[in-house]
């Protein structure tokens, strides 16, 4: 059974930093994209990050130059290094894996970790 | 980047009749179009990709159809687990975008 458990959230003053982090299992996490997709109060869902299987990553306008996605093969977890953040990066965040190599298909979740930034 | 519009907003619905969900995206994505279903205080769950294809374990209740710019989930008869908020998202371009969400609730 895939599972994806987030942690690392938490409250956080602007201008701060936070890393997430997310232990998979139940795949060969390796051979996947995984990716963050976060979720403000009441609002809808908005990509954030995406690591491909080689290392090559994106990154949301929104977020570039200031979030790092990255993966550790050997321990399957998942980060994402948060910085400089901002009132605006509230959010809960998820992270996901693609259903395959054809795109941006997002068939397992986590249960997502709540991000709090506040001055 | 490719702004996905759904309609309506709300759909208020009794169980048992059926459900006509809308998206509608600012370019064509030819069906690069997925849709997710999500209950309060969850996590987003995948219901249909490629526009019509339903992911695992999805009840054939679910339907999604259409291609380019217009899309349409069906849900034929609801049950009272369907009552949710529907998204779709389209994977044709970077960056992958969301649309703005349907709430299907009890009339």
């Amino acid at each position: 059974e895939v599972q994806m458990l987030e942690s690392g959230g938490g409250l956080v003053q602007t201008g701060g930093s936070l890393r997430l982090s997310c232990a998979a299992s139940g795949f060969i996490f390796s051979t996947y994209a995984m990716n963050w997709v976060r979720q403000a109060p009441g609002k809808e869902l908005e990509w954030v990050s995406t690591i491909f299987t080689v290392d090559t990553t994106l990154h949301a306008d929104s977020v570039k130059g200031r979030f790092t996605i990255s993966r550790d093969n050997s321990k399957n977890t998942l980060y994402l290094q948060m910085n400089g953040l901002r009132a605006e990066d509230t959010a809960v965040y998820y992270c996901a894996k693609w259903l395959d190599s054809r795109g941006s298909i997002y068939d397992h979740w986590g249960q997502g970790t709540l991000v709090t930034v506040s001055s | 980047e490719i702004v996905l519009t759904q309609s309506p907003a709300t759909l208020s619905l009794s169980p048992g009749e059926r459900a006509t969900l809308s998206c509608r995206a600012g370019q064509s994505i030819s069906n690069s179009l997925a849709w997710y279903q999500q209950k309060p205080g969850q996590a987003p769950r995948l219901l249909i990709y490629d526009a019509s294809n339903r992911a695992a374990g999805i009840p054939a209740r679910f339907s999604g159809s259409g291609s380019g710019t217009d899309f349409t989930l069906t849900i034929s008869s609801l049950e009272s687990e369907d009552f949710a908020v529907y998204y779709c998202q389209q994977c044709s371009k970077w960056p992958v975008t969301f649309g703005g969400g349907t709430k299907v609730e009890i009339k």
